[in-house]
């Protein structure tokens, strides 16, 4: 199995200001069609995750544009530009190159 | 609007089958352009993706699951399920279903999920 690893695995922010967050895989995430499968979910509590970032860089339908990814092969950063109250949650990345999917250990941002 | 959402008993016996449903809403689990998929999440851990079933009936499991794990689809029904043999108090975790969307040449993996429900397993 590909093995996801995140960092880091919490995150204190102040509203405003910017946020990081890393995500290594095991094995490069590039397929042979070009393409890299590699997501980004939220999950807000009491919710189900929801798909922020598609294939490393691409935001998913209604997700602002203050969030941006990038990287590739193996390195992967998920960016909030300006973080709002209601981007608090746990931060999942994961592989879409293989079976069985496997997802980072999250990231847990809180607001300051 | 797509709509998923999970029923099923949400207390089961140690060494019982574990059963839920899925049924779809403002899409057809027989269309081409979907995959559905069973996930995972033990009480404040991580996500486990459990497997998928696809247009024709193809299944994929993980493997660390493969030999209890059966993914089936009810056309009739527009419902997809899971079962889960020989279940221990590992197995307690809030269950999601969620959907795979194809887009052009690629795939939106796991689009759209439901709201999720817990299964305890214990006596």
């Amino acid at each position: 199995d590909i093995v996801m690893t995140q960092t880091p695995l919490s995150l204190s922010v102040t509203p405003g200001q910017p946020a990081s967050i890393s995500c290594k895989s095991s094995q490069s995430l590039l397929y042979s069609d070009g393409k890299t499968w590699l997501y980004w979910y939220l999950q807000k509590a009491g919710q189900p995750p929801q798909l922020l970032i598609y294939e490393v860089s691409n935001r998913f339908s209604g997700v602002p544009d203050r969030f941006s990814g990038s990287g590739s092969g193996t390195d992967f950063t998920l960016k909030i530009s300006r973080v709002e109250a209601e981007d608090v949650g746990v931060y999942y990345c994961m592989q879409g190159i293989q079976l069985p999917r496997t997802f980072g250990q999250g990231t847990k941002v809180e607001i300051k | 609007q797509v709509q998923l959402q999970e029923s099923g008993p949400g207390l089961v016996k140690p060494s019982q089958t574990l059963s839920l449903t899925c049924t779809v809403s403002g899409g057809s689990v027989t269309s081409g352009s979907y995959h559905w998929s069973w996930i995972r999440q033990p009480a404040g851990k991580g996500l486990e993706w459990i497997g998928r079933i696809y247009t024709t009936g193809g299944t994929n499991y993980s493997p660390s699951l493969e030999s209890r794990v059966t993914i089936s689809v009810d056309t009739s029904k527009n419902q997809f399920s899971l079962k889960l043999n020989s279940v221990t108090a590992a197995d307690t975790a809030v269950y999601y279903c969620a959907r795979t969307s194809r887009y052009g040449s690629g795939w939106y993996l796991f689009d759209y999920w439901g709201q999720g429900i817990l299964v305890t397993v214990s006596s």
